[in-house]
């Protein structure tokens, strides 16, 4: 069974920091291009960043460019995100999602950005 | 980069049959596949159709894909309703490196 396991949200005052993990299993992980994709509350879907399988190709959306970086682990079946300079507007639920064919999202994790 | 727009909301009874549109705003709507993402309240999203029309395993074939290179849009089709359908549906494709989403559309079966 596939599973996405994110952690690491939490509440953080503007212009902090905070490490996302996402913790893969039931699929070759090193075999997928990776994404994060937020949802503010009540909003819409939001591609965040994307990671090849050999983390070769990392691309990111614009609103977030310079303040976070996406990486993984394939030996360890890990997907990460650092967020640095957070703004209020990146409050917002954290969704991993493997890519190509079939979608897969995790179950998400909050972070909240306030003073 | 290109938009994908979505009606915010549509509605149907159960029991009938309701399709949502996604149309690309540049660029071919058939140079990339789009997937369709369902999220109930609550919920994260789950893909209902991958690759333009592709179906995973275990989402009733009563959910189907297709793209229309005419109007140069994608859209999602609801046969026989059933108040578990209830919920918004995303439409999403890609350019070279971004992941684009429609707005989404809230599906109400009443």
């Amino acid at each position: 069974e596939v599973q996405l396991v994110e952690s690491g949200g939490g509440l953080v005052k503007p212009g902090g920091s905070l490490r996302l993990s996402c913790a893969a299993s039931g699929f070759t992980f090193s075999s997928y291009t990776m994404h994060w994709v937020r949802q503010a509350p009540g909003k819409g879907l939001e591609w965040v960043s994307s990671i090849s399988t050999g983390s070769n190709n990392i691309h990111y959306a614009d609103s977030v460019k310079g303040r976070f970086t996406i990486s993984r682990d394939n030996a360890k079946n890990s997907l990460f995100l650092q967020i640095n300079s957070l703004r209020a507007e990146d409050s917002a639920v954290y969704f991993c999602v493997r890519g190509q064919l079939e979608y897969f999202w995790g179950q998400g994790t909050l972070v909240t950005v306030s003073s | 980069n290109f938009m994908l727009t979505q009606p915010h909301s549509v509605s149907e009874s159960p029991g009938k049959t309701v399709t949502i549109s996604c149309t690309r705003s540049s660029g071919s709507i058939a140079s990339d596949f789009v997937q369709w993402f369902q999220q109930r309240p609550g919920s994260s999203p789950t893909t209902v159709i991958y690759e333009d029309n592709q179906r995973p395993s275990g989402v009733p074939d009563r959910f189907s894909g297709s793209i229309d290179s005419s109007s140069n849009s994608a859209s999602l089709t609801i046969s026989g309703l059933k108040t578990e359908d209830e919920a918004d549906y995303y439409c999403q494709s890609y350019d070279n490196t971004n992941q684009i989403f429609g707005g989404g559309t809230k599906l109400t079966v009443l």
